[in-house]
Parts: structure tokens; C-alpha cells; sequence
């Protein structure tokens, strides 16, 4: 069964406003990591956050995890159309990855 | 840095027939991963070596599946025999020291079995 469960399942936005994506996740984790995935490429690596981290950032991205709530968010600032792919986010418990089943984001020019 | 390599990018074959994905993982990585992804059910994780061992395969969907890894810069995905339930993007992905760390993704493979 997939540990993550991203919101919203797509998401269309202007170029220069914020996106926010959400990850649900059902048990304990050790870390949660965000990837992209551009149309028709692997996925690349975003940002990881350890359980016992509240908020990370990178660049434009703002990663928060409240593990109370069993629950994540990825912010992206100041979108721009390079932004446009898929996001998925990962937990880990022990060993392997659970990728969620990802957000659609579309940035419009 | 070549990054993960994978080959072929596309597959089409007949059902019934085997197909081999291969993989060339980034140099020095220890632990690699393969995974499948649908629409329907997302990407999935198949198999999981550390140092060419396969430590958990309780993802490979059944006999027909299997993976090798015969050495530290060579994997392969063999699906034996086809069926059209098999179509897919496969990826396989490297990583420096398994879990928790990033994973670096191959360009995946686009299978279809018609």
C-alpha cells in the first residue's frame, strides 16, 4: 500500500505566485523526502527532512513536517514555467522508500 | 557524472515474450533500486540491493520477475514471460548508502507488451 498521499492531485497556478503541495502519510517515519519528476524523465531529488526537523529550505523551496499530524508540505515560491512536473513525496521508515502518488503542477506563462 | 544509465528507453514486444532491462548505476553508489510505475498504481518499489545483494524483493509481482546484480555497476530487470499487465515505465535508481539518502533515477524504461 503507498505511505504517501500528496494534495491536491494537480494543481494549475500563474508564474510568480506560490504553490503548496501536501503529504499525508499513515505511519512512523525516519526522513521525508520531495521529488520532481518532469513529463517523460526519472525523478529528481528535492529536498529531504528528518522526523526530527519542523521546517527546511532550499532555494525557493519551504519543506514543513508535522509529525504529529503525520503530514508535510512543499512550498514553492515565485513559480516559474520551469516549474511545471509532477511532485512526489517519499517517506522512509527503515530501509525503502513509500513514493506517494504525486501532485501535478502546472505553471502558466 | 553519466548519472544512471538505463537501456533500452522504449520496449514494445509480444506477450509471451522475455525482456531485459539493464541498468549501469553511478559509480560508487552501493545500493541500487528498480521500481515500476503506472497510472494506476503509481511507482512502486520492485526490488532493493545493498552492495549487489537483493535485501528486499517482496516487491517483484511474481515468478515471472527477476533481478540480478553480478556486480557493482550492472543490474538487470528480466520479465519472463511478458504480458501486456507488465506495461509500464521501469526506473532504476542509485544511491550512495541505501536509505535514508537521495536517490539518483535513471531515465526509465517504457515498456509496453501488446
Amino acid at each position: 500500500s503507498q505511505q504517501g498521499e500528496e494534495d491536491p492531485q494537480a494543481l494549475s497556478i500563474q508564474e510568480g505566485e506560490n504553490a503548496t503541495m501536501n503529504c499525508s502519510y499513515k505511519t512512523s517515519i525516519n526522513n521525508l523526502q520531495w521529488y520532481r519528476q518532469n513529463s517523460g524523465r526519472g525523478l529528481v531529488h528535492l529536498i529531504l527532512i528528518r522526523s526530527n526537523e519542523r521546517e527546511k529550505h532550499s532555494g525557493r523551496l519551504r519543506v514543513t513536517l508535522d509529525t504529529s499530524k503525520k503530514s508535510s508540505s512543499l512550498l514553492i515560491t515565485a513559480s516559474r514555467a520551469a516549474d511545471t512536473a509532477s511532485y512526489f513525496c517519499a517517506t522512509s521508515g527503515t530501509y525503502k522508500y513509500i513514493f506517494g502518488t504525486g501532485t501535478r503542477l502546472k505553471v502558466l506563462a | 557524472d553519466a548519472g544512471v544509465i538505463q537501456s533500452p528507453r522504449h520496449e514494445v514486444t509480444e506477450m509471451g515474450q522475455e525482456v531485459t532491462l539493464r541498468c549501469k548505476p553511478i559509480s560508487g553508489h552501493n545500493s541500487l533500486f528498480w521500481y515500476r510505475q503506472t497510472m494506476m498504481r503509481g511507482l512502486e518499489l520492485l526490488i532493493y540491493f545493498n552492495n549487489n545483494v537483493p535485501i528486499d524483493d517482496s516487491g517483484m509481482p511474481e515468478d515471472r520477475f527477476s533481478a540480478k546484480m553480478p556486480n557493482a555497476s550492472f543490474s538487470t530487470l528480466k520479465i519472463q514471460p511478458s504480458e501486456p499487465r507488465d506495461s509500464a515505465v521501469y526506473f532504476c535508481a542509485s544511491s550512495f548508502r541505501g536509505t535514508p539518502y537521495e536517490q539518483y533515477f535513471g531515465p526509465g524504461t517504457r515498456l509496453t507488451v501488446t
